[in-house]
C-alpha cells in the first residue's frame, strides 16, 4: 500500500534560518507528489507538486522541494525563514494519475523572532 | 472569484442528532472530496465523487452519508452512527476526474464540528 511519512510533527527555527521539513514515500511506481500548506482554521492551499518533470520543484512562497528517487523522498526547503511561515505542513502522494491523494499526518512548523 | 465555500465554520450538537455539513464550489470541477482531520492524524478521505449522481466511500465512510444531486453541491451528514463525530472536516474539489493523481485538490476554509 502506499504511504507517506513526514518526520518530525512539529519543528521550529529562528525567523531568518532554513527551513526543512522531511518527507519519504513508498510507492510501487513512480508516483506524483504534493505539499501542502495550512493555517490556523483554514483549509489547505497548494504549495508545489511533482509529476515526473525536473526534480526540483519550485512553489509558492519561496518554497521548494527535492525528489529523490533513491532516497524515496521529497524534502521540502525554504532558505530563509518568515514569521508568516507558521503553519501546518502536509505531504502527500499519488501514485498514479488515477489514484487517490494520501496524505502525510503533518508537520507543524513554527517560527522564532 | 471561484472557490469553495464551506458553512458554517462552526457547528454544534448533542449526541445523538445527525447534522449536515455544506460544501458549494463554482469551480466547474468535476470531482469532490470529504475528509476528516483530526490533531496528529492528517487527512483521511470519508466520501468522494467524481460526477454528479454518482460517489463512493473513502477509507473512513461509517457513519457518514453524502448525496451529489448538482455538480456545484456536495453535503455531508454525520449521522448518530458515528461513534467520534467531533474533528474539523474539509471539502475539497479537484478538475481531475480521475480523483486526484496529477490535479490540484482545492479546499474550502472547513467545518469544525462538536458534538457532546
Amino acid at each position: 500500500a502506499q504511504s507517506v511519512t513526514q518526520l518530525g510533527s512539529h519543528v521550529s527555527v529562528s525567523e531568518g534560518a532554513l527551513v526543512l521539513l522531511r518527507c519519504n514515500y513508498s510507492s510501487s511506481v513512480p508516483p506524483y507528489l504534493f505539499w501542502y500548506v495550512q493555517y490556523p482554521n483554514q483549509g489547505l492551499q497548494l504549495l508545489l507538486k511533482y509529476t515526473s518533470a525536473a526534480t526540483l520543484v519550485k512553489g509558492i512562497n519561496g518554497f521548494e522541494a527535492e525528489f529523490k528517487k533513491s532516497e524515496t523522498s521529497f524534502h521540502l526547503t525554504k532558505p530563509s525563514a518568515h514569521m508568516s511561515d507558521a503553519a501546518e505542513y502536509f505531504c502527500a502522494v499519488s501514485p498514479s494519475s488515477a489514484s487517490k491523494i494520501i496524505f502525510g499526518s503533518g508537520t507543524r512548523l513554527s517560527i522564532r523572532p | 472569484d471561484g472557490g469553495i465555500t464551506q458553512s458554517p465554520k462552526y457547528l454544534f450538537r448533542k449526541e445523538g442528532q445527525n447534522v449536515t455539513l455544506s460544501c458549494e464550489q463554482n469551480l466547474n470541477h468535476d470531482a469532490m472530496y470529504w475528509y476528516r482531520q483530526d490533531p496528529g492524524q492528517g487527512l483521511r478521505l470519508i466520501y468522494y465523487s467524481q460526477i454528479v449522481n454518482d460517489f463512493q466511500k473513502g477509507d473512513i465512510a461509517e457513519g457518514y452519508s453524502v448525496s451529489r444531486e448538482k455538480k456545484e453541491s456536495f453535503p455531508l451528514t454525520v449521522t448518530s452512527a458515528q461513534k467520534n463525530p467531533t474533528a474539523f472536516y474539509l471539502c475539497a474539489s479537484s478538475i481531475d476526474p480521475a480523483g486526484g493523481g496529477t490535479g490540484t485538490l482545492h479546499f474550502g476554509n472547513g467545518t469544525r464540528l462538536t458534538v457532546t
